[in-house]
This record gives C-alpha cells, sequence and structure tokens, in this order.
C-alpha cells in the first residue's frame, strides 16, 4: 500500500525567510510526485509535480520541490516566503504502474503560517 | 476556459436520507475523480471514472456510487447517511489521451455535507 507523512502540522516561517515542507512517500516502484495547496474553503490547487528527469521540479508561485529516492523524500521549497503563501499544503503520492489511473494518496497536510 | 464546477456548494442532510453531489469537468478532460475530506486531513480517494466506467474505487463502503455520462459530468451518490459521511466532497479532472495522461488533477471548490 502507498503512503505519504507530513510530519509537520504547521509550519511557522518569517515573510522573506526560505521555508520547507517535509513529505516522505512509501510507494511500490518509482513514484509520481506530487504538490497540492489549498486555500479556506477551496479545493485543492496543483502547484507542482515529479514524474521521472530532474530530481529538482520547478511550479507555481515560485515553489519548488526535489525528489530524494534514498531518503523516499519531496521536500516543497521556497526561497523567499509571503504572507500570501499562508496555505494548507498536500503531499501526494501515486505509483507509475497504475495504469494511468489516478490511485493518488494525499498526506494528511501541512499549514504554512508566513508572518509578517 | 472554466474550471471544474461542483454542485450544490453546500447541504445538510438527516441520517438515513440519501444524497447526490455533481462534478463538471474542465472541458476536453475526460477522467473524474472524488474524493472525501474530513476537516483536519488529507482527501481520501473514493472513485475515479474514465470514460464512462470505473476505474479505481477507494476503501469505501457500497453505500457510495457513483457514475459518469456521456458529456463527462459525474455524479457521487451516498446512501443511508451516517454522521461521519459529514466532509467536503471533492471532484478532480484530468485529461487522458490514448496512454498519455496529464499527471495532475483539476481540483473543484467542493461541496460541503453536514449530516446531522
Amino acid at each position: 500500500a502507498q503512503s505519504v507523512a507530513q510530519p509537520e502540522d504547521q509550519v511557522n516561517v518569517a515573510e522573506g525567510n526560505p521555508l520547507t515542507v517535509k513529505c516522505t512517500y512509501s510507494v511500490s516502484g518509482n513514484p509520481y510526485l506530487f504538490w497540492y495547496v489549498q486555500y479556506p474553503n477551496r479545493g485543492l490547487q496543483f502547484l507542482l509535480k515529479y514524474i521521472t528527469g530532474d530530481n529538482l521540479v520547478k511550479g507555481s508561485y515560485g515553489f519548488e520541490a526535489e525528489f530524494n529516492k534514498s531518503q523516499t523524500s519531496f521536500h516543497l521549497k521556497k526561497p523567499s516566503a509571503l504572507v500570501s503563501d499562508s496555505a494548507l499544503y498536500f503531499c501526494a503520492v501515486r505509483p507509475h504502474n497504475s495504469g494511468g489511473y489516478q490511485k493518488v494518496t494525499f498526506g494528511t497536510g501541512t499549514k504554512l503560517q508566513v508572518i509578517p | 476556459d472554466a474550471g471544474v464546477t461542483q454542485s450544490p456548494t453546500h447541504l445538510i442532510k438527516t441520517r438515513g436520507q440519501h444524497v447526490t453531489l455533481r462534478c463538471s469537468p474542465i472541458s476536453g478532460h475526460k477522467s473524474v475523480s472524488w474524493y472525501q475530506q474530513v476537516l483536519g486531513q488529507g482527501p481520501q480517494f473514493i472513485f475515479q471514472y474514465y470514460e464512462k466506467e470505473e476505474r479505481g474505487r477507494g476503501n469505501f463502503p457500497d453505500r457510495f456510487s457513483a457514475r459518469q455520462f456521456p458529456n463527462y459530468s459525474s455524479e457521487l451518490n451516498v446512501n443511508a447517511l451516517l454522521l461521519g459521511d459529514s466532509a467536503l466532497y471533492l471532484c478532480a479532472s484530468s485529461f487522458r489521451l490514448g496512454a498519455v495522461s496529464s499527471y495532475e488533477q483539476y481540483f473543484g471548490p467542493g461541496t460541503r455535507l453536514t449530516v446531522t
């Protein structure tokens, strides 16, 4: 069975400082990995994905994530946090061999609070 | 282009009743997935439909059912509602053409179901 762990329920960071939101995963075979963001009373919004290739992937709004196969991690990062980045962030995984179908497993989410 | 739309936005039902939630995917998207998001948790996969056929099912009881229509819109039905069914129900669409998938999903704003 596949799973995702987001070890921090909340991350606080000062505006302008770098931020990291942690994610580790467990899946059979190679993973497809995703980060989504959820603002209050809204659906999830896609940020970035790792499918194959370069371990550092860049996404929307200046976010990036680094895939580390040996540590089974996919941490979300941003060099300089904005107050508007405050939201709930979800990491998700799907195995390569799911036949193209979306058997996606999400983590429990990390609330990011950027302090002015 | 319009995003994924869901109706209704909010719904209050009584235990034992039945509910139908509706979803319209992004134009051109042929795959629709349904998720249940309980407060404080990540989305849990319920169903995926592609070309009107069920392609995946999560660990939900038979009280949950869904279907996809020729225009790729979808309905989620829940019978014999329980208090524990209170959640945000999210619909997500993605595009699949032949063997090529758009790996990420695009989520609607959700339907907030409250069971009393």
